[in-house]
């Protein structure tokens, strides 16, 4: 399609496991970012990608948290560990190039609960 | 600290009828500021950009305005329909480039009633 594409739209994993997450960014699109969604907050920043730059790991909230994006292209955010209060939405959003000056296009998630 | 603020939290209304959003904001110093629309389940979908030298900008029945020297912006939604039941949120970015400096508010959840 010609939209972000993550993968999967439901996670629901138990505390201490591993999981990955998915997005296929717009074709073109050099900037890639994830976020993270709680109920009620804002999008808390998580992590950016543009082009081959080194990536803006500033949001990441702990060391259990990674990201990588192979290719420039397919990004994944993996979690380590997980924890209870991992548990959100997890959007990524791609755009044509760095921000501030071009829109975002945003992905549908990845909701992600842990028992 | 960089802040943005919305309110109503929530809002419930008729359909055909008329609605403004309201936006504060403290981020500072700003290049743009963005309007999306967030359907329950869905990713954001922007609505409008508007940088400090646009008053205002629309997309269909969708009217943003911005006053850079209040640091205010309303989002304005003519003639309401169902489809229009959302969370609109309020985006604020500096001129840094840096992905960090978009400032995102909590969001007013809209509902629109027959």
């Amino acid at each position: 399609g010609a939209g972000v594409s993550q993968s999967p739209s439901n996670k629901v994993t138990e505390k201490g496991k591993d999981v990955e997450l998915r997005c296929d960014p717009i074709s073109g699109h050099t900037a890639l970012y994830w976020y993270r969604q709680s109920l009620g907050q804002g999008l808390e920043f998580l992590i950016y990608f543009q082009g081959n730059s080194a990536p803006d790991k500033s949001g990441l909230p702990s060391d259990r948290f990674s990201a990588e994006r192979t290719g420039g292209s397919v990004s994944t955010l993996t979690i380590q560990r997980t924890q209870q209060e991992d548990s959100a939405v997890y959007l990524c959003a791609s755009s044509v190039d760095r921000v501030p000056h071009q829109p975002q296009h945003f992905g549908d998630g990845t909701r992600l609960s842990i028992l | 600290k960089n802040q943005v603020e919305q309110s109503p939290q929530s809002l419930i209304i008729l359909e055909g009828k008329n609605c403004t959003l309201q936006c504060n904001y403290t981020v500072s110093p700003f290049s743009n500021l963005r309007w999306y629309k967030q359907d329950t389940g869905r990713g954001p979908v922007s609505l409008t950009i508007m940088t400090f030298s646009e008053n205002t900008k629309s997309n269909g029945r969708y009217t943003a305005t911005l006053d850079a020297d209040t640091k205010q912006s309303s989002l304005h939604i003519t003639a309401s329909q169902l489809s229009d039941s959302a969370s609109y949120i309020c985006v604020v970015s500096a001129p840094s480039g840096s992905a960090r400096q978009l400032t995102f508010g909590s969001g007013t959840q809209l509902t629109v009633l027959p």
